[in-house]
């Protein structure tokens, strides 16, 4: 089946420090990631979407200044969080696509916290 | 541009009753749709996606059916268990592989026996 793994599970890190969180997919070639952040009282935000041998596609309010994205291959990728801040808390998640199924599948979460 | 409207932050159920999400649309394009749920402290998981040529959909009890008169793609199920209490997520994702599906903001269905 489609596995997708993200690490740490939970960070916490303080004002102005920068969190970097992994995504692996496992079984199957991402083509591409989605990240997105999921805050509380609020839907899951899309921040960037990344498309190996592709640009990094951002979105409206993500910069990628702000949450820069590696994907050297189809099996991992991974996002930083630079000079966190409060409103950067919340859950993480990214999505990994299986081309052959067109569908994103989620792993848990990095869920930052900041002091 | 894309945008997916769950109208129902909440919905509180009695075991034995049936399911109904409400998940409506708006799309330039003839887009995908999906049903993911999200069980406490564990990952999304893709419960139901639209299929091209009007198959409905059906996982796990629940199906749902896309109207495109309507905009609609709403979630439903004959009869709720104690086990279907989760986050239900509508998204909806453009034929154009390049993008990531855009979520609704989410219901919550908890169910009481």
């Amino acid at each position: 089946g489609a596995l997708v793994y993200q690490y740490p599970r939970r960070t916490i890190c303080k004002s102005g420090t920068s969190m970097r969180m992994e995504c692996q997919a496992v079984g199957f070639q991402a083509t591409s990631v989605a990240w997105y952040r999921q805050s509380p009282q609020k839907t899951f935000e899309l921040i960037a979407l990344s498309t190996v041998n592709s640009a990094i596609k951002y979105e409206q309010n993500f910069t990628q200044e702000k949450f820069p994205i590696s994907h050297p291959n189809l099996s991992f990728s991974s996002m930083t969080v630079l000079n966190a801040y409060l409103e950067d808390r919340g859950l993480y998640l990214c999505g990994a696509n299986r081309a052959s199924q067109n569908t994103l599948y989620f792993g848990a979460g990095t869920r930052l916290s900041v002091l | 541009g894309d945008s997916v409207t769950q109208t129902e932050g909440l919905v509180t159920l009695t075991e034995g009753l049936p399911v109904m999400l409400n998940c409506t649309y708006q799309s330039t394009y003839s887009p995908f749709l999906f049903w993911y749920v999200q069980h406490l402290n564990e990952a999304p998981k893709l419960l139901l996606k639209s299929f091209t040529d009007n198959k409905r959909p059906e996982h796990q009890g629940f199906h749902a059916t896309l109207h495109k008169s309507s905009s609609s793609f709403h979630l439903q199920k004959s009869s709720a268990q104690l086990s279907d209490s989760a986050l239900y997520y509508c998204a909806l994702r453009s034929p154009n592989n390049n993008n990531a599906p855009r979520f609704g903001a989410g219901t919550k269905l908890s169910v009481k026996p």
